[in-house]
């Protein structure tokens, strides 16, 4: 089954924790995106890779950090330095820049 | 700065009152325009793409416009079933994907 598999689905933190959610896609797709979701409002860019190592900033960079040294892997790192890490967070693929991209199922993390 | 206005946030729609929702967009070199719809706790499924100002999309009850400055998703006799948040995405030669805040349907019987 070819898709986009975002784990765990549901993560809890201690404060001054680092963690990381891990967003894997077997599309062969060169594109990977990182949203952040906050309840009611949409999808905030945080970091996106257009080509296996490399990767650029989004809106929202700031606490974040991510990695790309594969094609079909782009984890995300939610460091101690974001101060309200608390959301839905998103990981999406697409074929290149223009086309349609498609989005794994979320991983809703919750400091606790 | 490329940006994406969606209206209205929320709207309620009785069981096949038709009805439009609207996405405005600056971006620098439109590249793609996308409607993807989200359920409560999901990711957002793909719906359609636009790329030039004058193409139509269609699918089911669902049919998209666009024009150089916004988009509309016409939604035809709607059902319950059709009640989501449908979310407006553009892509400029940034190759950022950005998303409007989307606008909340709900449909009723």
């Amino acid at each position: 089954d070819g898709g986009i598999t975002q784990s765990p689905k549901y993560l809890f933190r201690k404060e001054g924790q680092n963690v990381t959610l891990s967003c894997e896609q077997n599309l062969n797709h060169d594109a990977m995106y990182w949203y952040r979701q906050d309840p009611g409002q949409g999808l905030r860019l945080i970091y996106y890779s257009q080509i296996v190592n490399d990767f650029q900033k989004g809106d929202i960079a700031e606490g974040y950090s991510v990695s790309r040294e594969k094609k079909e892997s782009f984890p995300l790192t939610v460091t101690s330095a974001q101060k309200n890490p608390t959301a839905f967070y998103l990981c999406a693929s697409s074929s290149s820049g223009n086309t349609e991209a498609f989005f794994g199922q979320g991983t809703r993390l919750t400091v606790v | 700065e490329d940006q994406v206005t969606q209206s209205p946030e929320a709207l309620r729609l009785q069981e096949g009152e038709s009805s439009s929702l609207n996405c405005s967009y600056t971006v620098s070199g439109l590249r793609g325009l996308f409607w993807y719809r989200q359920d409560p706790g999901k990711g957002p499924e793909f719906l359609f793409t636009l790329y030039s100002a004058g193409e139509e999309k269609e699918k089911e009850r669902l049919k998209a416009t666009l024009t150089k400055k916004e988009s509309f998703l016409h939604i035809t006799a709607p059902k319950p079933e059709d009640s989501a948040t449908y979310l407006c995405a553009v892509q400029g030669t940034t190759d950022k994907l950005i998303f409007g805040t989307g606008t909340r349907l709900q449909v009723f019987p």
